[in-house]
């Protein structure tokens, strides 16, 4: 119940592709939903991150969409650039435990110029 | 840059040593956490640390694990005895209220 299911493991796409990587999740206590981005060698590093109470959001080229009733969250991608390759992990954060974060499986990028 | 500092940035000992890692703060924040990630896989929680105390903790941090904050300031996870399976980078992160974690750049831990 406490998973956090992420696909697809890998992901390559062209410079300018919207890559798409999608989470799925079982707790409904669940109420806190980042998107990490992380660079070899690096810490997570938070990249945005959405509320149940919304549907979407978008922070530069990102754009979180949430499905509450299906209990499913994805991350978007615009005009993607050689610079994103990364890995990316989807998590979600209990309440009121917030910095006890459920990490996805990741999700490794790769744009190709 | 990080506002958590780890040191160190790699760490390599024998199965059976005990192994100190830490964690520098830059702000003067309550909540800590210890996050692992085995090489290619997910990050795993831990433990977290609230007011100089345990608050939560995960099965994988068993009695060969601890953590203190000895000085106010420093944050340190101990392993006592050091298995093979313990290899990975292990991450400091603070958090502030319902606010997103901040991780530090890790310390990779290599146990031979």
């Amino acid at each position: 119940q406490q998973q956090v299911k992420q696909s697809p493991q890998s992901l390559i796409v062209q410079k300018g592709g919207i890559p798409i990587i999608n989470c799925a999740y079982e707790n409904t206590a669940f109420d806190y939903f980042p998107w990490y981005q992380q660079f070899p060698g690096k810490g997570p590093a938070l990249l945005i991150a959405i509320r149940p109470d919304v549907s979407e959001k978008k922070e530069g080229r990102f754009t979180i969409s949430f499905n509450k009733s299906a209990k499913q969250f994805s991350l978007h991608i615009m005009d993607s650039q050689p610079g994103d390759s990364a890995t990316y992990f989807c998590a979600a954060n209990p309440d009121p435990h917030a910095g006890k974060s459920t990490f996805g499986d990741g999700t490794t990028l790769t744009v190709k110029p | 840059e990080p506002e958590v500092t780890q040191t160190p940035s790699h760490q390599v000992t024998q199965m059976g040593q005990e192994v100190i890692l830490r964690c520098v703060p830059i702000s003067n924040h309550l909540y800590f956490y210890w996050y692992r990630q085995i090489l290619g896989q997910k990050v795993e929680f831990l433990v977290s640390f609230y007011n100089n105390e345990i608050s939560e903790k995960s099965e994988i941090f068993d009695d060969q694990f601890s953590v203190e904050r000895p000085d106010g300031s420093n944050f340190t996870l101990k392993i006592r005895s050091t298995k093979l399976e313990d290899s990975a980078m292990y991450f400091c992160a603070r958090a502030q209220g319902n606010s997103p974690l901040h991780f530090g750049n890790g310390t990779r831990l290599t146990v031979t």
